[in-house]
């Protein structure tokens, strides 16, 4: 399975970008990037997901470098309800099923 | 309405006791599954049912049998509970089981075994 590598904590002002990196260089040409968050004592919520190209939801922007190996979760503009654990997940299939395999995250802390 | 509804959301329960733990989608998915997340907020898989078959099967003690009535549900049931097994426990579902799929949480049922 791909692992991904991200930093364990961050902060950002409330009402800036918040962007939030991984890196993924085992990745393979067929696994997804997903990102999801948690914000405490809630369920994990999805935020996007992204094969190649960049992509941008109501929520965020997610750009994917051109070989890759990483990418960054871009929150335009950071709420203090954005502060959570934000995982960076590459998915994997197995026998035609996959899950999500979830690492240790990013605990992004917006600052008012 | 909740898309992935968990019940109880919280159980607090004596070792040696079985317990079970429901959870319902409206989302109209077919692939469900279960997540445990430790103390130290470790995520991870247990089970994966896509219309009601069993597709995933993590290394989970046997005391844990998850049940599927239907595609709309996946009950989890709980033997012989253990003070390892408080944790909290998130259900989920998704339209496939395939990479591309999007796969929705609910709120998590906090288990305690005392």
């Amino acid at each position: 399975d791909a692992k991904t590598t991200q930093p364990p904590s961050m902060d950002c002002a409330e009402g800036r970008a918040a962007n939030l990196p991984c890196n993924h260089s085992t990745i393979s040409g067929n696994e997804y990037v997903y990102w999801y968050r948690q914000i405490h004592s809630q369920g994990p919520q999805y935020i996007i997901h992204g094969l190649k190209n960049n992509e941008t939801n109501e929520m965020a922007s997610l750009i994917i470098t051109e070989d890759r190996k990483s990418s960054t979760l871009i929150l335009p503009h950071a709420t203090l309800r954005d502060t959570a654990v934000y995982y960076c997940i590459v998915r994997v299939a197995r026998g035609g099923a996959d899950g999500l395999t979830f690492g240790k995250g990013t605990h992004l802390i917006i600052q008012p | 309405d909740t898309a992935v509804s968990q019940t109880p959301k919280y159980l607090v329960t004596q070792m040696g006791n079985d317990k079970s733990i429901k959870c319902e989608q409206n989302l109209g998915h077919d692939t469900m599954y279960w997540y445990k997340q430790d103390s130290k907020k470790f995520l991870k898989i247990m089970f994966s049912y896509n219309n009601k078959e069993l597709i995933i099967n993590e290394t989970v003690p046997n005391r844990f049998s998850p049940k599927s009535p239907d595609k709309a549900h996946l009950n989890l049931h709980i033997n012989s509970l253990e003070l390892g097994d408080s944790a909290v426990y998130f259900c989920a579902s998704s339209q496939g089981p395939t990479l591309g799929n999007t796969i929705y949480f609910g709120e998590g049922s906090w288990l305690t075994v005392v």
